[in-house]
């Protein structure tokens, strides 16, 4: 079937302007994460959807950054008035659901090729 | 705060080592920890996730142990193959949290 997949693969951009980041998670996973790696960088946690629901919005550094899924399948970032600073690669994830069964677990995480952002 | 730390930063072996890629975080309370694989300009793929209540888990030539005590966790690959080359990440969950705490990585590379 299909994995996640994320649009654009490239985004280049203008400091100042505004950028929306697409998710569209693999069918039926109803949890969703978004994360920004910077080269040389583990994943950093952004946002954590179950549902159309954020569940934990934490990881968001400021109120320029804000996120939707609004029918708990396709998420879209939204960067406002962005910064160089906001360069880097966000990457989405999706996973079933959570717990463990018949020794099989639902965390399992399934990455999105991701969008690599660039902010003149 | 969990703090994640990942032990080499980088590696070169010959094929056919078997090796270990070590891992460790400052809070024993999580939830589980996944060890994903990387390729460059790619996303991530999970390779093996331990339960907070399993010591480990196994995948064909990959092993992950978890010692939740000590905050530590090695995955250990065997029979290494140039075809493993990745950086290899750790992530943790800590516990009552949904969000994962991810390490710098360990960049393998395996010489043909």
């Amino acid at each position: 079937g299909a994995g996640v997949s994320q649009t654009p693969s490239n985004k280049v951009t203008e400091k100042g302007k505004y950028v929306e980041l697409r998710c569209d998670p693999i069918s039926g996973h109803t949890a969703l994460y978004w994360y920004r790696q910077s080269l040389g960088q583990g994943p950093e946690f952004l946002i954590y959807f179950q549902g159309t629901g954020a569940a934990d919005d934490s990881g968001l550094p400021n109120d320029r950054f804000f996120a939707v899924r609004p029918e708990g399948s396709v998420s879209t970032l939204k960067i406002q008035r962005t910064e160089r600073g906001d360069s880097a690669m966000y990457l989405c994830a999706s996973r079933q659901s959570t717990g463990y069964s018949g020794g099989r677990s639902f965390e399992t995480q399934y990455f999105g090729p991701g969008t690599r952002l660039l902010v003149l | 705060k969990q703090e994640v730390t990942q032990i080499p930063a980088a590696l070169s072996v010959p094929e056919g080592e078997n090796l270990v890629l070590n891992c460790s975080f400052t809070d024993s309370a999580i939830y589980n920890l996944q060890w994903f694989r990387q390729d460059p300009g790619k996303g991530l793929t999970s390779l093996l996730l331990i339960q907070s209540s399993q010591r480990e888990q196994t995948s064909g030539r990959l092993n992950a142990s978890l010692d939740k005590s000590s905050g530590r966790s090695t995955l250990y690959i065997a029979a290494s193959q140039p075809g493993d080359s990745a950086t290899y990440l750790c992530a943790v969950r800590p516990t009552g949290t949904y969000k994962y705490i991810f390490g710098t990585g360990t960049r393998l590379k395996v010489l043909a």
